[in-house]
């Protein structure tokens, strides 16, 4: 079956912008979750959703934001881009928590 | 708060050789451990999990041992390929933080010929 499938790849945006990051889970999967992943912070959790729902969110600026659509998938946007911002945005879902999570191949997002 | 903790990388070894790769916890519930493996350029992939404690997880030749009484869930295999050169990362989920994953901070492995 297919995995979970994020939206572009890579992107190169300019400090100011706003980007929106595009994830499509796994069919039946009903929770999608979304990290950040840096060389300086390592893996860090954004937020979830759960049927159209945020149910949990991680210490990021109020810049950072996502939504779930009735399908299951899940944009996040970035407002007003900062160089620190650059990193790798990994999507997740699952079936249920104790499962574990299957992870996309991320979108890498630069800033300059 | 939740932390997971790694031995340092990078970790080097000659291929057969036996691995083993350090993770201890600190949560407030009863969590459930991870552990995820990165290939160059790629997404997180699920190796291997446990639920409770004294669970084993198993895939591809790779163990974890949910140890509660050490809060450790270490990660091994008997004999490596070149093929396993990876960053692995230790993580876990408990009841409280719902779906959040807690990760270590990796730990590189390059295994030589």
């Amino acid at each position: 079956k297919a995995g979970v499938t994020q939206t572009p790849r890579y992107l190169i945006k300019t400090r100011g912008q706003q980007v929106t990051l595009s994830c499509s889970p796994i069919s039946g999967h009903r929770s999608v979750s979304w990290y950040q992943q840096t060389p300086g912070q390592g893996l860090q959790f954004l937020f979830e959703y759960f049927s159209e729902t945020q149910r949990n969110k991680g210490n990021f600026p109020g810049r950072f934001s996502g939504r779930q659509f009735s399908n299951s998938r899940s944009e996040m946007n970035v407002s007003t881009l900062e160089l620190g911002d650059s990193a790798l945005y990994l999507c997740a879902s699952s079936l249920r928590q104790h499962y574990g999570y299957t992870f996309g191949s991320g979108t890498r997002l630069t800033v300059v | 708060g939740n932390s997971v903790t790694q031995m340092e990388g990078p970790v080097t070894l000659s291929e057969e050789a036996f691995l083993t790769i350090n993770c201890t916890y600190t949560a407030t519930g009863y969590p459930s451990l991870f552990w995820y493996v990165q290939y160059p350029g790629e997404g997180l992939q699920l190796l291997l999990k446990a639920t409770k404690a004294d669970d084993k997880g198993s895939n591809k030749g790779f163990e974890a041992t949910y140890r509660k009484e050490t809060t450790s869930f270490h990660l091994e295999k008997g004999s490596v390929q070149v093929s396993d050169s990876a960053v692995y990362f230790c993580a876990l989920s408990d009841l409280g933080t719902a779906s959040k994953l807690t990760f270590g901070t990796g730990t590189r492995l390059q295994v030589t010929l």
